[in-house]
C-alpha cells in the first residue's frame, strides 16, 4: 500500500512533443505528490508538486493532471525540450511527518 | 549557501571493508536522509534524523548505521561493505518533516564493492 507505480521506464519525445508520465498509487492516505528531476551526475531536484485536493497545477510547460478517484496523477511536458532530457521520479507522502515513497523513475530523451 | 555536500564522489571497496560516506548542509534543516539509487529501482530510503541525536531506519537500513551529533552533519556509516551495497548514495535535507517541504539533494557518492 505504500508503493507508488511509475510508468513508462524509459520515454523518447521529439523536441516540441509532449511528453507524459504516469504515476498510480494504492494508499489514499497519500496528501502530498510532488516530481522530482534529475540530471545525469547530480542529485533529484524538486520540479512540481500538487496536493489530492487539486485536479492540476501547472508551472510553465510542466503541469500535473491529478486524478483522486482514479488513484493516479501524471506529469506532463509541454514543447519538450532538449534541456528537459532527465529522469523523473513521482513521490507521495503520507501525512504527518513521513517520508516520501518514490517511484521507480522515467529516464525522458527529448531528441532535438 | 553551498546547499547539501557529499563526500567522496567516487569510492571503489573491496567486500569487508568498512567506510564513513559524509553529508553536511549548511541550510540549518531539522530534517535530513539517506537514499541509495539503484538502476531502475527509484530511491529507497536508508535511514533519515528529524533532529540532532535523532535518527529511524527507513525503507532499506540494514548494513549501514548512522548517528547526527549536529544539525550540519549527518554520516553514514557501512561496516561490512558487501557487493549488494554497490550504489549511488544520496543525501538530502528540509526544513520539516512533513511532505510539503522540499527535500535538496547533494551530488551523490558512487560506491563500488568488489
Amino acid at each position: 500500500q505504500q508503493q507508488v507505480k511509475q510508468s513508462p521506464q524509459s520515454l523518447i519525445v521529439q523536441k516540441g512533443g509532449i511528453s507524459i508520465i504516469n504515476c498510480a498509487y494504492e494508499n489514499t492516505a497519500f496528501d502530498y505528490f510532488p516530481w522530482y528531476q534529475q540530471f545525469p551526475g547530480k542529485g533529484p531536484a524538486l520540479l512540481i508538486a500538487i496536493r489530492p485536493d487539486v485536479s492540476e497545477k501547472k508551472e510553465g510547460r510542466f503541469t500535473i493532471s491529478f486524478n483522486k478517484s482514479a488513484k493516479q496523477f501524471s506529469l506532463h511536458i509541454m514543447d519538450s525540450q532538449p534541456g528537459d532530457s532527465a529522469t523523473y521520479f513521482c513521490a507521495a507522502h503520507l501525512g504527518g511527518y513521513s517520508t516520501l515513497t518514490f517511484g521507480k523513475g522515467t529516464m525522458l530523451l527529448v531528441s532535438p | 549557501n553551498a546547499g547539501v555536500t557529499q563526500t567522496p564522489k567516487f569510492r571503489i571497496l573491496k567486500i569487508g571493508q568498512s567506510m564513513t560516506l559524509q553529508c553536511t548542509q549548511d541550510m540549518n534543516h531539522n530534517y535530513m536522509y539517506w537514499y541509495r539509487q539503484d538502476p531502475g529501482m527509484g530511491l529507497k530510503l536508508i535511514y533519515y534524523s528529524v533532529g540532532a541525536g535523532i535518527t529511524d531506519k527507513g525503507e532499506v537500513p540494514n548494513g549501514y548505521n548512522v548517528s547526527r551529533s549536529t544539525t550540519e552533519d549527518f554520516p553514514l556509516r557501512l561496516e561490512l561493505a558487501a557487493p549488494s551495497q554497490t550504489s549511488v548514495y544520496f543525501c538530502a535535507s528540509s526544513l520539516q518533516g512533513d511532505g510539503f517541504a522540499e527535500q535538496y539533494f547533494g551530488p551523490g557518492t558512487r560506491l563500488t564493492v568488489t
